[in-house]
């Protein structure tokens, strides 16, 4: 069954550094997004991307946050300089219409 | 802002009950609605949609009910077992790019 992907499972970085996690979606999906989790919180959307282009982003997603699709099976999130409060669990999702599949997730920790 | 919400954080029922697990939305235009179950450590894992201009749907033990004059959603589950014990998260798609998640409810079966 075709699942995405996402790498790493865990990150763990210090405060000011940049990260990228990395998600494969769905071969034959069109949408794709970023969603992060706080521990112990709802899943808050941050960015949606279709046709090369951001489509939708929510206030969270500011100018630290960037999405590229470098090839034609990657998606990334870039976080430029990460903060404390940007410790939470990434989820990569993937959609061929209206139905969302989502990726295990990346925890990304900042020290 | 509108928003999605849930009115019990947590519901305990012995194997064998049936569950249900509410859900309120606030937004009006939201056209499709879809549940999604969430094991600790996992990414939300979806379960069964319904699009707005139908009441009910059934699926494999599970059967999801809208009532748009209120604008609550419900998740049933038949004869509830160990291994359906999550989190579980209604979310609404007012169109292709945003899904907005309520805040969950932990669904704990006793054996």
């Amino acid at each position: 069954e075709p699942e995405v992907t996402q790498t790493p499972s865990h990150q763990v970085t210090q405060m000011g550094q940049e990260v990228i996690l990395r998600c494969v979606p769905i071969s034959n999906h069109l949408y794709f997004y970023w969603y992060r989790q706080i521990l112990g919180q709802k899943v808050e959307f941050l960015v949606s991307f279709y046709n090369n282009e951001i489509s939708e982003k929510s206030e969270i997603f500011d100018d630290q946050f960037s999405v590229e699709r470098p090839d034609g099976s990657n998606f990334t999130l870039k976080i430029r300089s990460t903060k404390l409060e940007d410790s939470a669990m990434y989820f990569c999702a993937s959609s061929g219409g209206l139905e969302a599949f989502f990726g295990q997730g990346t925890r990304l920790t900042v020290v | 802002g509108e928003s999605v919400g849930l009115h019990l954080p947590t519901l305990s029922v012995q194997e064998g009950d049936n569950s249900i697990i509410n859900c309120a939305y606030s937004n009006s235009a939201s056209d499709y609605f879809i549940w999604y179950k969430q094991e600790s450590g996992k990414g939300p894992q979806f379960i069964i949609d319904i699009r707005s201009n139908m009441d009910k749907r059934q699926g494999q033990r599970v059967t999801v009910l809208l009532n748009k004059t209120v604008k609550h959603l419900s998740l049933q589950i038949a004869a509830t077992q160990p291994g359906d014990s999550a989190v579980y998260f209604c979310a609404e798609n007012t169109g292709y790019s945003t899904l907005t998640f309520g805040k969950g409810t932990m669904l704990l079966v006793s054996p």
